[in-house]
């Protein structure tokens, strides 16, 4: 199975300050259909997770434009530019280019 | 708007079965594929098995291959997960997903996601 490994697992952010979090696959994501399989969820206190970014950079309806999503091979970054009390939760990256998708571990963020 | 409703969770012991439902309305069911994700309490999300829009296709993950059934009903906007043969580590909340169709790699995209239905199996 292919693992994917989040750090930090935790962070504590000031509002209005940056943050990122990154997430390490143990095989790359690139397809031969020459897209790459790796999606970005939240995980909000108390709700369903829901989808952030799909394929590595692409906004998800309603996502705000803080937000964003880079990388690719092994090795992708999630960052949000200006952090809100709102998106506090646990963030968790998924690769779906190999059965069975695996999921990161999750990083929590809370606010300072 | 995208409503998808979870049931049939419930305390069970090890080695019974249930069945879980996912009744899903606001889209067209059958154009979409559906995934079970599930998640043992305070840990993390674990992917558990998707099924195609047509049904025709199923996945699992190797936890669960072998004991739990993927299978839908496009006339009842319905999935389910059919888990028999249950052990502790199975206890968890389980949640389904609408899921983007196409090749089973755009099978990551889960674009809306139900409440939840929790399982627990102990003696």
């Amino acid at each position: 199975d292919i693992v994917m490994t989040q750090t930090p697992l935790s962070l504590s952010v000031t509002p209005g300050q940056p943050a990122s979090i990154s997430c390490k696959s143990s095989q790359s994501l690139l397809h031969s259909d020459g897209k790459t399989y790796l999606y970005w969820y939240l995980q909000k206190p108390g709700q369903s997770p829901q989808l952030l970014i799909y394929e590595v950079s692409n906004r998800f309806s309603g996502v705000p434009d803080r937000f964003s999503g880079s990388g690719s091979g092994t090795d992708f970054t999630l960052k949000i530019s200006r952090v809100e009390a709102e998106d506090v939760g646990v963030y968790y990256c998924l690769q779906s280019i190999q059965l069975p998708w695996t999921f990161g571990q999750g990083t929590k963020v809370e606010i300072k | 708007e995208v409503q998808l409703l979870e049931s049939g969770g419930g305390l069970v012991q090890p080695g019974d079965s249930l069945r879980l439902s996912c009744t899903a309305s606001g889209f067209t069911f059958r154009t979409y594929a559906m995934t079970w994700v599930r998640q043992p309490p305070g840990k993390g999300l674990e992917w558990v098995s998707a099924i195609s829009g047509s049904g025709g296709n199923t996945y699992y993950a190797d936890s669960v291959k072998g004991r739990f059934t993927i299978s839908r009903d496009n006339s009842k906007n319905t999935m389910y997960l059919q888990l028999n043969s249950l052990r502790a580590e199975d206890g968890a909340l389980y949640y389904c997903a609408q899921t983007q169709e196409g090749p089973v790699q755009y099978f990551g995209r889960l674009t809306s996601w139900g409440q939840g239905t929790l399982v627990t199996v102990s003696s």
